[in-house]
């Protein structure tokens, strides 16, 4: 039973260009949450979706990042024209509908904008 | 969301008990204690959870004192591997928008 898989594992981008994260939740987890940690600092919430439905976003910035959940697929977080603010980890953490046992985190997604 | 003070680092050496101790004050009563564990270049790692008095798994335990007003994760007999980060976190159970604070970072030596 594979983990929350994300990638690209690393990801470079030009300042304007368009990043596209993907995560894959474990099998049987039907929520989805994304999360940003710069360096040295904890990991602030952005997004928490299933499948098809965005149920909190108060944590994304509200211009440049979208997040969706699609039924078919990976969960995508992207973030458009990136400016050299956007570099970070970005980990997407899944759980059942119980959630008693806490998160299961990705390796994450390290976004360095050049 | 109740907000936690935790050390900032700690050093220990290998084979030791570590006790790592989280202060929450303003803790709801529907508020649960998480631990998480981050390597560096790893996403965190689930460890205990607790609401009160003492909870045991394989890997560590939790004490939470009557006012549940703080709480010591305790790692017993730890190696160089338990070197990381660890993250205490108070919310209602299944609290997404859990706030990550900076976390202590433990050190093992040999």
């Amino acid at each position: 039973n594979a983990g929350v898989m994300q990638n690209p594992r690393h990801l470079v981008r030009r300042r304007g260009q368009e990043a596209r994260l993907r995560c894959s939740p474990m099998k049987g987890h039907s929520h989805v949450y994304w999360y940003r940690q710069l360096p040295e600092e904890g990991l602030k919430f952005m997004v928490y979706l299933q499948k098809e439905n965005i149920i909190d976003e108060s944590g994304m910035p509200k211009e440049r990042f979208s997040a969706e959940f699609p039924k078919e697929g990976p969960s995508i977080l992207r973030i458009q024209q990136v400016v050299r603010g956007d570099s970070a980890a970005y980990f997407c953490a899944s759980s059942p509908i119980d959630r008693e046992e806490g998160y299961t985190f990705g390796s994450g997604t390290r976004l360095t904008v050049v | 969301l109740a907000k936690t003070t935790q050390p900032i680092s700690m050093d220990s050496y290998e084979g030791q008990e570590v006790n790592i101790t989280c202060s929450h004050n303003n803790i709801a009563t529907n508020d649960y204690i998480t631990w998480y564990q981050q390597f560096p270049s790893q996403g965190p790692r689930f460890i205990i959870q607790g609401y009160k008095t003492k909870v045991t798994n394989e890997v560590a335990s939790l004490f939470i004192p009557a006012d549940r007003k703080s709480s010591t994760l305790s790692l017993p007999r730890v190696s160089l591997s338990d070197t990381a980060v660890y993250y205490c976190l108070v919310s209602p159970a299944g609290g997404f928008k859990t706030i990550f604070g900076a976390g202590t970072r433990l050190f093992v030596k040999a």
